[in-house]
């Protein structure tokens, strides 16, 4: 147990739809991060935000869009939904925010499957 | 364009020999790499890193070494043993100010065999 809490587990909605998808990251870990796995891809980066502000931005849709509240659980909202979107969406938090460096090792959740039909 | 790249989406290896997982990356920027493992229906973990400072990083059976000249690092499993079958993700970042993505490459499926 990574200590990053993801809801729901698994969604299944229609195209056109809106979803919100949650997470409550690890006790004390102020970065909270977005990903999303598609069949045939790696863990896209998509957001990144440290202590309620936007940190880092990758390769996230308009559509898509995310905040993290004060108290410092996060939420990605996704609408207009098309069947591409369909993946595996991760959240993972970290103490601070460098990405992954030495020291700041980012813990990811279980992650949310999104099926799109 | 891919900046992190894990060429053999698969590999199948006996149970007691050596895995070799292998990995390129193309961002000169990159200078820390990391090595997750995952699960089915868990996320991935964070198993082991490299500092382009050193060469090679042991963890216990894990080894990852780093050619910097060639772009190039690889994680060595010995043994292998069946526990460790799972999804293996090469990441890249650059530790200039923390500003960096972590970048993942799309992973090797590992299956050690008994």
């Amino acid at each position: 147990d990574s200590g990053v809490t993801q809801t729901p587990k698994h969604l299944i909605t229609a195209t056109g739809q809106r979803v919100t998808l949650r997470c409550s990251p690890r006790s004390g870990d102020l970065s909270v991060y977005w990903y999303q796995q598609s069949l045939d891809q790696g863990l896209q980066f998509l957001i990144q935000y440290y202590n309620g502000e936007e940190r880092a931005k990758g390769n996230i849709l308009e559509r898509f869009s995310a905040q993290q509240f004060p108290d410092l659980h996060s939420e990605l909202n996704l609408s207009s939904l098309e069947l591409g979107d369909s993946a595996l969406y991760f959240c993972a938090s970290s103490v601070w925010a460098g990405q992954g460096l030495s020291g700041n090792t980012i813990y990811f959740g279980e992650g949310s499957w999104l099926t799109v039909v | 364009d891919q900046q992190v790249k894990q060429n053999s989406p698969s590999l199948s290896v006996q149970e007691g020999r050596i895995s070799i997982l292998n990995c390129d990356y193309t961002n000169s920027m990159f200078d820390y790499f990391l090595w997750y493992k995952k699960y089915p229906a868990e996320g991935p973990t964070f198993l082991i890193s490299i500092s382009s400072i050193k060469d090679k990083n042991e963890d216990g059976r894990f080894t990852v070494f780093l050619n910097k000249s060639a772009k190039h690092l690889s994680l060595h499993i010995v043994p292998s043993q069946p526990g460790d079958s799972a999804v293996y993700f090469c990441a890249a970042t650059g530790s200039d100010s923390g500003n960096t993505p972590l970048v993942f490459g799309k992973g090797t499926r590992l299956s050690v065999i008994a």
